[in-house]
């Protein structure tokens, strides 16, 4: 089955820094990439997507890139605020959708003042 | 409100007492996911579901079921719990799209296994 790989898993940046998240996945069939945001004792959030078809995407302060010859995507999140500060899970799905998802371990992200 | 609710929030129980979490979502979405998240291991999906009576097994399904009988139910059933079973559980939904792919999680089931 899909293995994701996730790193670092702490991150310590300072406010208005930028912040990389990298993954790796196993299945060449995988082609839906989609990034959660867990806030402490909150439920996972989707705050952005990509698929196979895409190199990258953006929405604001955050972009996901995609190398489908690596097999590996990243997060990328500029301009950090305090309210950046959460747990950030990537995955991966073979099916196209988010029916049937295999997550990375998670990335703490601090963002300190 | 379009949400995900999951019933109950908070359980302790003995090995080997049967017990069923509930999931219900009201966004007439067709795919749900039940995960478990673990310190250092993430979420792991348990089973998934793409429509009424269809489900499939997801990375950790050994010592759980589940039925989906209606489009906004989807229960997880544990028949014999065991101390490794304890866990925050979330259940999840989502509506397939050519688009960005929304999966709404609900606001988490934390369970002991004494």
């Amino acid at each position: 089955g899909e293995n994701v790989e996730q790193h670092p898993s702490t991150l310590s940046v300072q406010e208005g820094d930028s912040a990389v998240i990298k993954c790796t996945y196993s299945d060449s069939a995988s082609n839906y990439f989609p990034w959660y945001k867990q806030e402490l004792g909150k439920r996972p959030q989707l705050i952005i997507d990509i698929r196979s078809n895409v190199g990258e995407k953006k929405d604001q302060r955050i972009a996901v890139t995609l190398n489908k010859t690596a097999k590996h995507f990243s997060l990328h999140i500029t301009e950090t605020q305090p309210e950046d500060s959460a747990v950030y899970f990537c995955a991966a799905s073979i099916s196209g959708t988010a029916s049937k998802l295999t997550f990375g371990t998670g990335t703490r992200l601090q963002v300190t003042l | 409100e379009a949400q995900v609710t999951q019933n109950p929030r908070y359980l302790i129980t003995v090995t080997g007492k049967k017990l069923t979490v509930t999931c219900s979502q009201n966004m007439n979405h067709e795919y749900m996911s039940w995960y478990r998240q673990d310190p250092g291991l993430g979420l792991r999906q348990i089973y998934y579901s793409m429509n009424v009576e269809v489900t499939d097994k997801g990375d950790v399904p050994e010592g759980y079921k589940v039925s989906r009988k209606e489009k906004r139910n989807f229960p997880l059933i544990l028949e014999s719990p065991s101390p490794n079973q304890t866990s925050l559980y979330f259940c999840a939904s989502s509506l397939p799209g050519v688009g960005t792919d929304t999966q709404y999680f609900g606001p988490g089931t934390r369970l002991t296994v004494l």
